[in-house]
């Protein structure tokens, strides 16, 4: 089983509409969380953190934590061409006695005008 | 403030040779981590450096090396290059406090190994 997972996609989704990316993990004691965007050609930059069960909103987006069920999620209100991009979830977990930053493959999303 | 940034942006080097990676994070970041990003197997941790000493270690074999010097610039080597070595590297700065602090991602050095 992968650390972090999420679906490839591509998620495509119409101009205006929720896009909805998920992530799950398999370390139960990690207690960060983050989402970065990465444009084709282009380092990630970070979009979301969250540390806290429940939901957390900063302007279009919101990320959702579930710890119970090791899952976390994004949401992006009234998606623009400009959203189109490969999502990645990460996670602070522990491998081998340190703890590092695991990014899952990435979610592809393109938004249709 | 300047955000983080890497030299050379591009490098084309032979199965064999060394190559030597530069990394300057932004003003103040004491923490620099390094990692590799390929189509097959995404971003992947190499190292953590914090005040001029790995913190934090990746899965790669000991050709990969870094080090980090008192302004907490930071190099990564990796030595006998292999074709699965081309990758994009990038290295992430923060303030360095606690692992979990939000890293933050030069442009990328490109590595072509033929």
């Amino acid at each position: 089983q992968k650390e972090v997972e999420q679906n490839s996609g591509p998620l495509s989704v119409p101009e205006g509409a929720i896009a909805s990316l998920n992530c799950t993990y398999s370390d139960r004691g990690s207690q960060s969380f983050f989402w970065y965007r990465q444009y084709s050609g282009k380092s990630p930059e970070l979009i979301m953190s969250i540390y806290s069960n429940g939901d957390k909103e900063d302007g279009r987006f919101t990320a959702q934590l579930n710890k119970a069920s090791q899952y976390v999620s994004l949401l992006i209100r009234d998606s623009q061409p400009s959203d189109s991009a490969t999502y990645l979830c990460a996670v602070i977990g522990w491998g081998q006695g340190a703890q590092k930053l695991v990014f899952g493959q990435g979610t592809r999303l393109t938004i249709n005008p | 403030k300047a955000g983080v940034t890497q030299t050379p942006r591009y490098l084309i080097k032979t199965r064999g040779q060394q190559v030597t990676l530069s990394c300057s994070p932004i003003s103040g970041h004491r923490s620099v981590s390094w990692y590799q990003q390929t189509p097959g197997q995404g971003l992947q941790f190499l190292f953590e450096y914090f005040s001029e000493t790995q913190r934090n270690k990746g899965n790669f074999p000991g050709r990969f090396s870094g080090r980090q010097f008192s302004n907490s610039r930071s190099e990564m080597n990796v030595s006998t290059l292999e074709l699965g070595d081309s990758a994009l590297y990038l290295c992430a700065s923060s303030s360095g406090g606690r692992v979990q602090e939000t890293q933050y991602f030069g442009p990328g050095t490109r590595l072509l190994v033929l």
